[in-house]
């Protein structure tokens, strides 16, 4: 079974320094992985996708996370923070199997950024 | 502008009474799903569907209802045998279902209570 472990319900960084919002998947067949933010009272917005073909994945908003398959992680960083930045960020993993049809999520990690 | 619309925003209801939730989307797509959220839970899935009249549970099925009837409509009844209604609802879609297809998420509903 698939599982998403999201280390760190809250971060805070300060204005301009690096985010980085960890990920650890669990899955029996090769994965696929997404990284999605939500701000307050709304739906969720795709950041990225890792679909099996290049292992650091770029996303939009400067955010881009890192495929490692020996670390079961996809870690999502962005080098310089944002106040537009504060959001919740979630994981979510699905497998590539055929007749997986469910999009596990993790806990979410509630990011802050400081003036 | 193509996307997925959910009705109403904010919902109130009493104790005993069953309620449901819309959710449109325009984007043609086959898939559609149906997520309550939770603080500190992330997001759990109720109920989701494949194709128009057929629809599968998901994790947390008990108290809800669905109907697939049209491939843009995917309603979601929250009747009175749920304990605990109270939650930040959210309509997907998909142009299939699983695999790397990205789920497009509608802005949501939060139901209260009362």
């Amino acid at each position: 079974a698939q599982s998403v472990t999201q280390l760190g319900s809250h971060v805070s960084v300060s204005e301009g320094a690096l985010v980085l919002l960890r990920c650890n998947y669990s899955s029996s067949v090769p994965p696929y992985l997404f990284w999605y933010v939500q701000y307050p009272n709304q739906g969720l917005q795709l950041l990225l996708k890792y679909t099996s073909a290049a292992t650091l994945v770029k996303g939009i908003n400067g955010f881009e996370a890192e495929f490692k398959k020996s670390e079961t992680s996809f870690h999502l960083t962005k080098p310089s923070a944002h106040m537009s930045d504060a959001a919740e960020y979630f994981c979510a993993v699905t497998e590539s199997n055929f007749g997986n049809e469910k999009l596990t999520f993790g806990t979410g990690t509630r990011l802050t950024i400081i003036p | 502008d193509g996307g997925i619309t959910q009705s109403p925003k904010y919902l109130f209801r009493k104790e005993g009474q069953n309620v449901t939730l819309s959710c449109e989307q325009n984007l043609n797509h086959d898939a559609m799903y149906w997520y309550r959220q939770d603080p500190g839970q992330g997001l759990r899935l109720i109920y989701y569907s494949q194709i128009v009249n057929d629809f599968q549970k998901g994790d947390i099925a008990e108290g809800y209802s669905v109907s697939r009837e049209k491939k843009e409509s995917f309603p979601l009844t929250v009747t009175s045998a749920q304990k605990n209604p109270t939650a930040f609802y959210l309509c997907a879609s998909s142009s299939r279902s699983g695999g790397a297809d990205t789920q497009y998420f509608g802005p949501g509903t939060r139901l209260t209570v009362l």
